[in-house]
């Protein structure tokens, strides 16, 4: 990937189950983003999180930043069949473009 | 919210000849817009940014050559794969850029199309 990684690589559950993915990254960061794909599809923006912030919530999703590990951590909780993708985060290196480089992603699946 | 479309959505060529990709934000003007490239069950890989009114920025081991950025308008870039071959066929995906200045937070969101799958025989 053109920056950092993601694990697991892919990660089996059961609905009801919290599914925790883990995303490491190389150099500096204005911002860190998160984003979903199903398969053969376009990705969806889930959260940002910029690099003065800790964590944040958005409805099931939890997001951590760790600037000193260069790591952060996407949280799903009560998972569900409809939550199965693939999800990456995206690195922002503070380029005045907005610049993404996607990590490898996790595959998650959710099962009824 | 904010849509982006790309078309086609899928294309089968022969080896040697070019196509065209288009990548539209439908409701919202997009100055920046990226485009990626992403082999199966692997991750998206930047390939260049899309500037309106001015030359693409493209990324280190692309080739400008190959593939032609033009972003015309403030809703609509192209990439053109020039000289297809089978090694190139792969999911290509744009995205366009969506930056609001506010206080006390501002947002920068790049919003996706769903893709291209372009197959070269």
């Amino acid at each position: 990937s053109q920056q950092g990684e993601e694990d697991p690589q892919a990660l089996s559950i059961q609905e009801g189950e919290n599914a925790t993915m883990n995303c490491s990254y190389k150099t500096s960061i204005n911002n860190l983003q998160w984003y979903r794909q199903n398969s053969g599809r376009g990705l969806v923006h889930l959260i940002l999180i910029r690099s003065n912030e800790r964590e944040k919530h958005s409805g099931r999703l939890r997001v951590t930043l760790d600037t000193s590990k260069k790591s952060s951590s996407l949280l799903i909780t009560a998972s569900r069949a409809a939550d199965t993708a693939s999800y990456f985060c995206a690195k922002d290196r503070g380029s005045t473009l907005g610049r993404l480089y996607f990590g490898r992603g996790t595959q998650l699946t959710v099962w009824p | 919210g904010a849509v982006v479309s790309q078309h086609p959505s899928r294309v089968i060529c022969k080896s040697g000849t070019s196509v065209k990709i288009e990548c539209r934000s439908l409701d919202f003007q997009a100055t920046t817009m990226f485009w990626y490239r992403q082999f199966p069950k692997q991750s998206l890989m930047l390939m260049a940014t899309s500037n309106e009114g001015s030359k693409a920025t493209y990324e280190q081991g692309v080739e400008k050559d190959k593939f032609l950025i033009n972003h015309a308008s403030l809703t609509l870039s192209t990439l053109t794969v020039t000289s297809a071959h089978p090694e190139d066929s792969s999911f290509y995906i744009c995205s366009a850029r969506l930056f609001l200045a506010g206080e006390p937070t501002w947002t920068d969101t790049q919003y996706f199309g769903p893709g291209t799958r372009l197959t070269v025989l």
